[in-house]
């Protein structure tokens, strides 16, 4: 199976702030890598597929980027409500299909 | 508005079974590949099994290959996972989602969850 890293585990960070989270794939999966967001007691919400299209209704802040190996989801400028859990997944080798163990981005 | 409703969790005997259901509305069930993902307690997420609009194909994780068995009934509306030989590593939540298209796993609505627990 496709093993998806991200990096870091969790950080805080101020409403405002741009951040940037990292998601690593151990072998090449072209761009079939999606983003999921994550509150506490709730089901995850599909942000960014493909690398870089955003789902419908997803603000414009969210910006997913990269290819084959090493891809990147930035928020431009953090609102309150972004504060979550968020999940990359590789959708290239489907049998499994594998999510990263999840970036947690808190209230500083 | 799309809705996907999971039921039949609770606390289970390891060795035991468990069938879960999703019930969906909002949109044609029966034209979407659906799939259960599952969330151990402060884990991250972890996909189950998935099946085709036709139930043509079906699809397992290794994890639970020859215990859980996945099936649908168009005319319901409705998604089932079968659990049997439970262990306590199958503790999570379960989750029922939607495939955005055709022959990717690529998961654009998700139920709220159903908790499975596997304890003596």
């Amino acid at each position: 199976a496709i093993r998806m890293t991200q990096s870091p585990s969790s950080f805080s960070a101020s409403t405002g702030d741009r951040v940037t989270i990292t998601c690593r794939a151990s072998q090449g999966i072209s761009s079939y890598l999606a983003w999921y967001q994550q509150k506490p007691g709730k089901a995850p919400k599909l942000l960014i597929y493909a690398a870089s299209t955003l789902q419908s209704g997803v603000p414009s802040r969210f910006s997913g980027s990269g290819s084959g190996t090493d891809f990147t989801l930035t928020i431009s400028c953090l609102q309150s409500e972004d504060f979550a859990t968020y999940y990359c997944q590789q959708y290239y080798s489907y049998l499994p299909t594998t999510f990263g163990q999840g970036t947690k981005v808190e209230i500083k | 508005e799309v809705q996907l409703v999971e039921s039949g969790g609770g606390l289970v005997k390891p060795g035991g079974s468990l069938r879960l259901s999703c019930a969906a509305s909002g949109f044609t069930f029966s034209s979407y590949s659906m799939n259960w993902v599952r969330q151990a307690p402060g884990k991250g997420l972890e996909w189950v099994s998935s099946i085709s609009s036709s139930s043509s194909y079906i699809y397992y994780a290794d994890s639970v290959k020859g215990r859980f068995t996945i099936s649908r009934d168009n005319a319901k509306n409705s998604l089932y996972l079968q659990m049997n030989s439970l262990r306590a590593e199958d503790t999570a939540v379960y989750y029922c989602a939607r495939d955005k298209s055709s022959g990717e796993p690529l998961f654009d609505y998700w139920g709220q969850g159903t908790l499975v627990t596997v304890s003596s």
